[in-house]
């Protein structure tokens, strides 16, 4: 099956820095890549995804990377700001119209300094 | 923005207990799904449930496990005589339809600790 592994666990950066969050993935056939935010005491919500056909997205402070011949993708968060200090979730999906079912990385806690 | 909400937030039981959790979806939303996270692990898939029946579900999900939407809002995650192993947060998800363009909502979580 999918493993998903992800970089680094914790990461501390100051106000106003980048941030960049590396994931790896097994599964070749993995097609859909989304990035989840979990902030403490809430559930985790969707900040940016990527399918395969494209390389980079970008929204805003937030881009997400994909090199599907290497097998892994990245979250880049520009100019940090204290409200980004959260657990960030990578995952994967396989094309399917079943339904999402997703194999997560193991997070990463990301700490903003003001 | 709607919401998953997610009940209890904590449950705390002791083994070979029958526990009952519950979600209610987001609306609209057709798909639900229960993810879960034992403390210092990855969150893990464990079922999808569309049209009143089980679309996918993990190994983990076995005959201990099992799901409904008994009077068509509540979504349920039963855990018929719960392990110590158990013990982990229970996310509900849903999504309006089953394809990528249709992301997932998770619940806040219920914290289940088997005793």
């Amino acid at each position: 099956g999918e493993n998903v592994e992800q970089h680094p666990s914790t990461l501390s950066v100051q106000e106003g820095d980048s941030a960049v969050i590396k994931c790896t993935y097994s599964d070749s056939a993995s097609n859909y890549f989304p990035w989840y935010k979990q902030e403490l005491g809430k559930g985790s919500q969707l900040i940016i995804d990527i399918r395969s056909n494209v390389g980079e997205k970008k929204d805003q402070r937030i881009a997400v990377t994909l090199n599907k011949t290497a097998k892994h993708f990245s979250l880049h968060i520009t100019e940090t700001q204290p409200e980004d200090s959260a657990v960030y979730f990578c995952a994967t999906a396989r094309a399917n119209n079943a339904g999402n079912m997703l194999t997560f990385g193991g997070g990463t806690r990301l700490m903003v300094k003001p | 923005e709607p919401e998953v909400t997610q009940t209890p937030s904590h449950q705390v039981t002791q083994m070979g207990q029958e526990v009952i959790l519950r979600c209610v979806p987001i609306s609209n939303h057709l798909y639900f799904y229960w993810y879960r996270q034992i403390l210092g692990q990855k969150v893990e898939f464990l079922v999808s449930f569309y049209n009143n029946e089980i679309s996918e579900k993990s190994e983990i999900f076995d005959d201990q496990f099992s799901v409904e939407r008994p009077d068509g809002s509540n979504f349920t995650l039963k855990i018929r005589s719960t392990k110590l192993e158990d013990s982990a947060m229970y996310f509900c998800a849903t999504s309006r339809t089953g394809s990528h363009n249709s992301p997932l909502h998770f619940g806040n979580g219920t914290r289940l600790t088997v005793t």
